[in-house]
């Protein structure tokens, strides 16, 4: 199994440029996850889903939508990347309650 | 905002045990302290976490007191393969709130 695995691993936008991240997990977890983690500091959640077909906004959802199309899929968008949004992005999954699995995460970096 | 308080660093020498201790005074009765780490440059994964009564995995134990108002998860046996940050979490849902943890450094 490949667990978690996140594309792509490093990604440069200029502020106004739109992308999206791309979470992938082969475990058939039904929870995902999106976090954010800033320099120093601890994750910060942005969007999560509990099945697929459902997202909900965790802590910092401002500027990012997410889409859960397949169970196995997680998307994080940036519509409008801005320098704020620099910052290492994790994706999680989780199946049995409480454990999460996360990937290797993708540094992004918006000038 | 994190619930917990957990120290800033720590530092241990190899193959000698480590207490890492967390505070969680507001945790309610169907709050579970959960233990993460996160090694250098990856993604954090999944310690250990429980209730009520002290827990035991293959990768450390986890000490609950009394009042549930602190735990501390112990190494039993620190190799350099366990420098990270350890975050203490306190949820009752699905959703962790990660705070700024606690930084191990291993001596040789």
């Amino acid at each position: 199994n490949a667990g978690v695995t996140q594309t792509p691993k490093f990604r440069v936008l200029k502020t106004g440029q739109s992308m999206t991240l791309l979470c992938a997990q082969d475990m058939n977890h039904e929870y995902m996850y999106w976090y954010r983690q800033d320099p120093g500091m601890g994750l910060r959640l942005i969007h999560y889903s509990v099945g697929e077909g459902t997202t909900a906004k965790g802590e910092v959802p401002d500027g990012y939508n997410v889409s859960r199309l397949k169970k196995q899929n997680f998307l994080l968008g940036l519509e409008s990347a801005a320098p704020s949004q620099t910052s290492v992005y994790f994706c999680a999954s989780q199946g049995v309650p409480y454990e999460q699995y996360f990937g290797p995460g993708t540094r992004l970096t918006v000038t | 905002d994190a619930k917990t308080t957990q120290p800033n660093s720590m530092e241990s020498n190899e193959e000698e045990p480590v207490h890492l201790p967390c505070n969680h005074s507001t945790i309610s009765g169907t709050d579970y302290i959960h233990w993460y780490r996160q090694l250098p440059s990856q993604g954090p994964e999944y310690v250990i976490h429980g209730l009520t009564s002290n827990v035991n995995n293959r990768m450390a134990s986890l000490a609950i007191a009394e009042d549930r108002k602190s735990s501390t998860l112990i190494l039993h046996r620190a190799t350099l393969r366990d420098a990270a940050v350890y975050y203490c979490i306190q949820a009752n849902d699905y959703k962790l709130s990660f705070g700024a943890g606690t930084t191990v450094t291993v001596r040789a």
